[in-house]
């Protein structure tokens, strides 16, 4: 059975830093590609952030752009979100997410999201 | 960037009725076009990837269609637990692209 469990949010004051993990179970991580995906309270989804199973690309929303990095750790099975800067518009619950393919597809699989909160 | 423009935003049926759900794209997808399902509280689910394909487990009342710009989510005959928030996404180019959701109630 397919599991993603994030981890690592909390709460922090605007243009501080935090950094997200996401660790699958029950399919070969490094085969492939994930995606970060967020909601803010009572609102819709946003992509983040996404990475190829290698980690050699990654994809940023213009939101978080220069402010987030994605990166992945094969051999730890690991996901991560690194966010600085953070600021209030960036409060959400987030998702970590499988995509289908070793570089791109939908995201076939999503963990329960751990809520990020920035203020003061 | 490829904007996702969803209707109607909210939908309001009985049980065992027909649901109709459009999503538009600002510029061609081709056949990139995904949607999910989510319930309050909930993850959301993949429905129906690359315009028409059926995720693993979903049931047959659920379809989609259509190319390039316009796309379409069918529900044959709602059932209690399709009620939910419905939401399209493009893959065709970066950055990916949600649309803004279609809330499908109990009328």
């Amino acid at each position: 059975e397919v599991q993603l469990l994030e981890s690592g949010g909390g709460l922090v004051q605007p243009g501080g830093s935090l950094r997200l993990s996401c660790e699958p179970s029950g399919f070969t991580f490094s085969n492939y590609a994930m995606s970060w995906v967020r909601q803010a309270p009572g609102k819709g989804l946003e992509w983040v952030s996404a990475i190829s199973a290698s980690g050699g690309s990654t994809y940023y929303a213009d939101s978080v752009k220069g402010r987030f990095t994605i990166s992945r750790d094969n051999s730890k099975n690991t996901l991560y979100l690194q966010m600085s800067s953070l600021r209030a518009e960036d409060t959400a619950l987030y998702y970590c997410a499988k995509r289908m393919g070793v570089d791109s597809g939908p995201s076939d699989y999503w963990g329960q999201g751990t809520l990020v909160t920035v203020s003061s | 960037e490829i904007v996702l423009t969803q209707s109607p935003a909210t939908l309001s049926l009985s049980p065992g009725e027909r649901a109709t759900l459009s999503c538009r794209t600002s510029q061609s997808v081709r056949g990139y076009l995904a949607w999910y399902q989510q319930k309050p509280g909930q993850a959301p689910r993949l429905i129906i990837y690359d315009a028409s394909n059926r995720a693993t487990g979903i049931p047959a009342r659920f379809s989609g269609g259509g190319s390039g710009t316009d796309f379409t989510l069918t529900i044959s005959s709602l059932e209690p637990e399709d009620f939910a928030v419905y939401y399209c996404q493009q893959r065709r180019d970066w950055p990916l692209t949600f649309g803004g959701g279609t809330k499908v109630e109990i009328k």
